[in-house]
């Protein structure tokens, strides 16, 4: 597609259930981002893959939460047991590295919002 | 430590009224900053990057300024209109591969009133 997409759109879920989140990159984007966003608040960073390399997964809040990304495409968000706090949107985002031309603008998808009642 | 920190918190103006919104940074080394721009329940959007060579670079209403001695920038926004209620969010590239060599501040929440 021409932009970045996630699904879903929108989650509703159960304390204690375990939720998938999904991102597809912008084709040829190497970097990928996910950020979360509470209510009101600033983007606040969770992981980032680049290429091969392994990803900075300094982000991630507790072990309840992983990210993978197979063949340097698409990625998955993974929260387990869920917790209320858990409630924001999930951002995701990609862009190019390298090249002379490249700026390094971030692409943002419209976001996975996740409601844990 | 890197750090990017944006002024005010948030804004109110009056539709047609000028306004301006600061960011600072201590993000080392420094590569680029960018203005984003996010539209409530939206992704932000790229409005304007500057390079270290920069010092002003305008977008149809929107200006932003760059002192890389000072490591300060600003977007000012002109004419304001209704469009224009959303935040504005400055971001660093660089810092050295923390947080995929992007930081963020927290953004500037503006709301254009009629």
């Amino acid at each position: 597609g021409a932009g970045v997409s996630q699904s879903p759109s929108n989650k509703v879920t159960e304390k204690g259930k375990d939720v998938e989140l999904r991102c597809d990159p912008i084709s040829g984007h190497t970097a990928l981002y996910w950020y979360r966003q509470s209510l009101g608040q600033g983007l606040e960073f969770l992981i980032y893959f680049q290429g091969n390399s392994a990803p900075d997964k300094s982000g991630l809040p507790s072990d309840r939460f992983s990210a993978e990304r197979t063949g340097g495409s698409v990625s998955t968000l993974t929260i387990q047991r869920t917790q209320q706090e858990d409630s924001a949107v999930y951002l995701c985002a990609s862009r190019k590295v390298g090249g002379a031309q490249n700026t390094g603008e971030l692409f943002f998808g419209e976001g996975s919002r996740l409601t844990v009642l | 430590k890197n750090q990017v920190e944006q002024s005010p918190q948030s804004l109110i103006i009056l539709e047609g009224k000028n306004c301006t919104l600061q960011c600072n940074y201590t993000v080392s080394p420094f590569s680029n900053l960018r203005w984003y721009k996010q539209d409530t329940g939206r992704g932000p959007v790229s409005l304007t990057i500057m390079t270290f060579s920069e010092n002003t670079k305008s977008n149809g209403r929107y200006t932003a300024t760059l002192d890389a001695d000072t490591k300060q920038s600003s977007l000012h926004i002109t004419a304001s209109q209704l469009s224009d209620s959303a935040s504005y969010i400055c971001v660093v590239s660089g810092g050295g591969g923390s947080q995929g060599n992007l930081i963020f501040g927290k953004g500037t929440k503006l709301s254009v009133k009629p």
